[in-house]
């Protein structure tokens, strides 16, 4: 079965460091999206990309943060100087329709020290 | 904004129990509404959906009703087995535009003892 494949499972940082993190979609999917989970908090969007460019980005999603599919297959997603607050589960998603079911990835826990 | 809120948790169950997990909603317009799992170790999981009023998303024996009146799409089981324990979030996913993504409540671990 098909699956969204994220690398590493867990990263460890330190703080002001540029970290970046992989995302493997499935193959015939064309919209992509990066959630996060700050521990014991909600899941929460950050920003989703179509078409080769950002379709939308949540107010979280500031200018430390960017996307990027660099060879059509790979999604990432760079942390340009790392916070402590920035430590959390990163999750990767893909559909194949705007409207259709989002398959996730098991997520990259990211601990910046 | 939109919003989801879910009941606190942690819930624990013997097998064979009947399982709610309340869910409400805030939103504008006609959101799709959603129910993922997770299981330990692994992502997020779609477990059902329901996209208008009045459906009922159904799998693996859970069952959740849109509820327009109460802005509410609670899960059910009626019989809860060990391999359910889990984290169940609700979810919804706005309309318009190509404002799709998923806005998540926090999550309800599940223990579900034999």
């Amino acid at each position: 079965e098909p699956e969204v494949t994220q690398t590493p499972s867990h990263q460890v940082t330190q703080m002001g460091q540029e970290v970046i993190l992989r995302c493997v979609p499935i193959s015939n999917h064309l919209y992509f999206y990066w959630y996060r989970q700050i521990l014991g908090q909600k899941v929460e969007f950050l920003v989703s990309f179509y078409n080769n460019e950002i379709s939308e980005k949540s107010e979280i999603f500031d200018d430390q943060f960017s996307v990027e599919r660099p060879d059509g297959s790979n999604f990432t997603l760079k942390i340009r100087s790392t916070k402590l607050e920035d430590s959390a589960m990163y999750f990767c998603a893909s559909s194949v329709l705007e409207a259709g079911e989002a398959f996730f990835g098991q997520g990259t826990r990211l601990t910046v020290v | 904004g939109d919003s989801v809120t879910q009941m606190e948790g942690p819930v624990t169950l013997s097998e064979e129990a009947f399982l709610t997990i309340n869910c409400t909603y805030t939103a504008t317009g006609y959101p799709s509404l959603f129910w993922y799992v997770q299981y330990p170790g692994e992502g997020l999981q779609l477990l059902l959906k329901a996209t208008k009023a009045d459906d009922k998303g159904s799998n693996k024996g859970f069952e959740a009703t849109y509820r327009k009146e109460t802005t509410s799409f609670h899960l059910e089981k009626g019989s809860v087995q060990v391999s359910d324990s889990a984290v169940y979030f609700c979810a919804l996913s706005g309309r318009g535009g190509s404002n799709y993504k998923l806005t998540f409540g926090k999550g309800t671990l599940l223990t579900v003892n034999p």
